[in-house]
Order: C-alpha cells, then sequence, then structure tokens
C-alpha cells in the first residue's frame, strides 16, 4: 500500500525550541495533507489541511502563527511548531491524500515533548 | 462539528469472539473510511464503504452503513490478539476529514 514517511519519530526539546516535522508521501502524489495532533487515550484532532501550493487551512482555535504548515510539493509537507512550550507537548500525525474519496495514508506520528 | 461518535469506547473479548463496533456521524457524506491504530503508531487504513453501498467486506472484516441512520457498524470476526488496538471511523466533510471518538479493542489471547 501507499507509504507515508513522518520524521522524526521523537523529539525531546526545551522550551521556546522551534520544532519541525516532515511528512513524505514516498510512492504517491499526496494532492491533500492532513496534520492532526492526538492526546494520550483520545482520538486524533484535525489541526490543519494543506493542498500542494496552497496555503494551509486551520481549523477553529488551532493558532496559525504557532503551527506553519508548509506543502510546497506533492510529496512533502512540514509542520513547524514555532517557539514549543510544554503544552504543545502531544503525538502529532500527518497524512496524505491522493484525491477525493480516496484513503488517507498516514506517517508513523511523531512524539514531542517540551521540557 | 462532524466528528463522529463511536461506541463502546472499549472492548474486552476473548480470543475467537466476534468484535462488533459502532459509528455515529451527523452530516451527509460521500463515503465512511475505518482506520486501525496501534498504540504510539500511526493509523492504518482498513476499509473504505461509499455512501451507495449497504455492506463491505475485506477478510475478517465486515463493514456496513446505513445513511438514514447516519450511522457505520465494524464486526471483526475470529478475533486474535493481534487486533488489540483502537478503531476509529473517519468522514470527510468538505476538504477534511474527521475522525471518531475510537473504540479501544482488546483481545485477550
Amino acid at each position: 500500500g501507499a507509504v507515508v514517511s513522518q520524521h522524526p519519530s521523537w523529539v525531546i526539546c526545551k522550551s521556546g525550541t522551534s520544532v519541525k516535522i516532515e511528512c513524505r508521501s514516498l510512492d504517491f502524489q499526496a494532492t491533500t495533507m492532513f496534520w492532526y495532533r492526538q492526546f494520550p487515550k483520545q482520538s486524533l484532532m484535525l489541526m490543519a489541511t494543506s493542498n500542494e501550493g496552497s496555503k494551509a487551512t486551520y481549523e477553529q482555535g488551532v493558532e496559525k502563527d504557532k503551527f506553519l504548515i508548509n506543502h510546497a510539493s506533492l510529496t512533502l509537507s512540514t509542520l513547524t511548531v514555532t517557539s514549543a512550550h510544554p503544552e504543545d507537548s502531544s503525538f502529532y500525525i500527518c497524512s496524505g491524500r491522493g484525491g477525493e474519496n480516496q484513503p488517507q495514508h498516514f506517517g508513523d506520528g511523531t512524539r514531542l515533548s517540551i521540557l | 462539528s462532524q466528528q463522529g461518535e463511536e461506541d463502546p469506547q472499549a472492548l474486552s473479548i476473548q480470543e475467537g469472539e466476534n468484535a462488533t463496533m459502532n459509528c455515529s456521524y451527523k452530516t451527509s457524506i460521500n463515503n465512511l473510511q475505518w482506520y486501525r491504530q496501534n498504540s504510539g503508531r500511526g493509523l492504518v487504513h482498513l476499509i473504505l464503504i461509499r455512501s451507495n453501498e449497504r455492506e463491505k467486506h475485506s477478510g475478517r472484516l465486515r463493514v456496513t452503513l446505513d445513511t438514514s441512520k447516519k450511522s457505520s457498524s465494524l464486526l471483526i470476526t475470529a478475533s486474535r490478539a493481534a487486533d488489540t488496538a483502537s478503531y476509529f471511523c473517519a468522514t470527510p466533510w468538505g476538504n477534511q476529514f474527521y475522525f471518531g471518538t475510537g473504540t479501544s479493542l482488546t483481545v485477550i489471547p
């Protein structure tokens, strides 16, 4: 099946640091990529949706200046958590989709721990 | 919010038994998808059922969709310990994609 590679898988850093997470579709072109945040034992909460070459659409309550999303190519999207603080600690998951009515293919997630 | 709800939230069964989980959603959809998540990992797509389909099979998985009730069910037959995971339904809404609250399934060997 389609593969999405997410990197890094685990990040531990100090408060105030900016962290970049990469999401790559390895064997398909992801016209749309999604970024989710997941708290322990909870469902995935959609943060933003990005189409290649366009600005990301952020969900209500998600600070676009805090969570910078870039989707410059059909195979790469990045999420940068700027000036991260302990409350930003979470599990972040990306996914890519080749077209409407197509399944999403997920990365393995990034566990972000801010000290 | 379009986020769906699933029940039960948690389910524990013996190996070999069948597991059924249900999902309800709020608005009209073109399709509904089921995903599986092992602890601390990303999600794996299991099955997609379109709005004009009522039932779909894939191996030991059986999915039903009732658009009049805005609900879907996932049945796993002859469960195995390796089926232990969280299961989520997901619905597209515009260009977004929303997940249900999830069912945590534990299959006891």
